[in-house]
């Protein structure tokens, strides 16, 4: 099974300044044929279902601010907040889907300071 | 818009069973996979289980396998989670998310609000 693992577990910004969460996979999940990296971020509010950022490790999905941004180097994988919102308080997931099982991160809370 | 509903949780004894729906609406449901992803009291998210668009093809969490049982069906627009053998640990929220294509291999674009099974004596 291919693990992720996300760092730091939890941490706080204050509003306005940059928030950066990591996430390393324990194998590569680039489809070398397509050049993609089957990785995606969500997002979980308190109380309810999580929702996607971003997906294919940085493409940002419709209706998502762009302050979020997602990249890539191998097996590392950054998710950014540019300028952190009272709103992105929340609870951050990297999942891979390239080979199943697909394995989601523990996830990285994030809070206002 | 895209929505997806669930139903089936509950309270269950060790060693039941249970079946979970998820009535999809708002997208040609025949056209794409189709996953659940479970996430115990406080704890972080779990895949589990996904199926293909023609339901041809499925795979399973080690976790559940040989217990659980994906299936669909097209012509109601409804996902199933047929789980049987029920654990503890399967105490749950169980999420039908909507996968970005029509094979297994994709992002979940679209979540459920969830329903809870409980296995408990």
């Amino acid at each position: 099974d291919i693990v992720m693992t996300q760092s730091p577990d939890s941490l706080a910004v204050s509003l306005g300044e940059r928030a950066t969460i990591n996430c390393k996979s324990s194998q590569s999940v680039l489809y070398s044929s397509k050049n993609k990296n089957y990785l995606a971020w969500y997002q979980q509010k308190p109380g309810q279902p999580p929702k996607l950022l971003i997906y294919w490790a940085s493409t940002r999905e419709s209706g998502v601010p762009d302050r979020f941004s997602g990249s890539e180097s191998g097996t590392d994988f950054t998710l950014t907040i540019s300028s952190l919102q009272a709103e992105d308080v929340a609870v951050y997931y990297c999942q891979q889907y390239y080979g199943t099982p697909f394995t989601f991160g523990p996830g990285t809370k994030v809070d206002i300071k | 818009e895209v929505q997806l509903l669930e139903s089936g949780g509950g309270l269950v004894q060790p060693g039941g069973s249970l079946r979970l729906s998820c009535a999809a609406a708002g997208f040609t449901f025949s056209s794409y996979a189709m996953s659940w992803v479970r996430q115990a009291p406080g704890k972080g998210l779990e895949w589990v289980s996904v199926i293909r668009d023609s339901g041809a093809t499925t795979y399973y969490a080690d976790s559940v396998q040989g217990r659980f049982t994906i299936s669909r069906d097209n012509s109601k627009n409804t996902l199933y989670l047929q789980m049987n053998s029920l654990r503890a640990e399967d105490t749950a929220v169980y999420y039908c998310a909507k996968v970005s294509g029509g094979r297994c291999y994709g992002s979940l674009d679209h979540w459920g609000q969830g329903t809870l099974v409980t296995v408990s004596s």
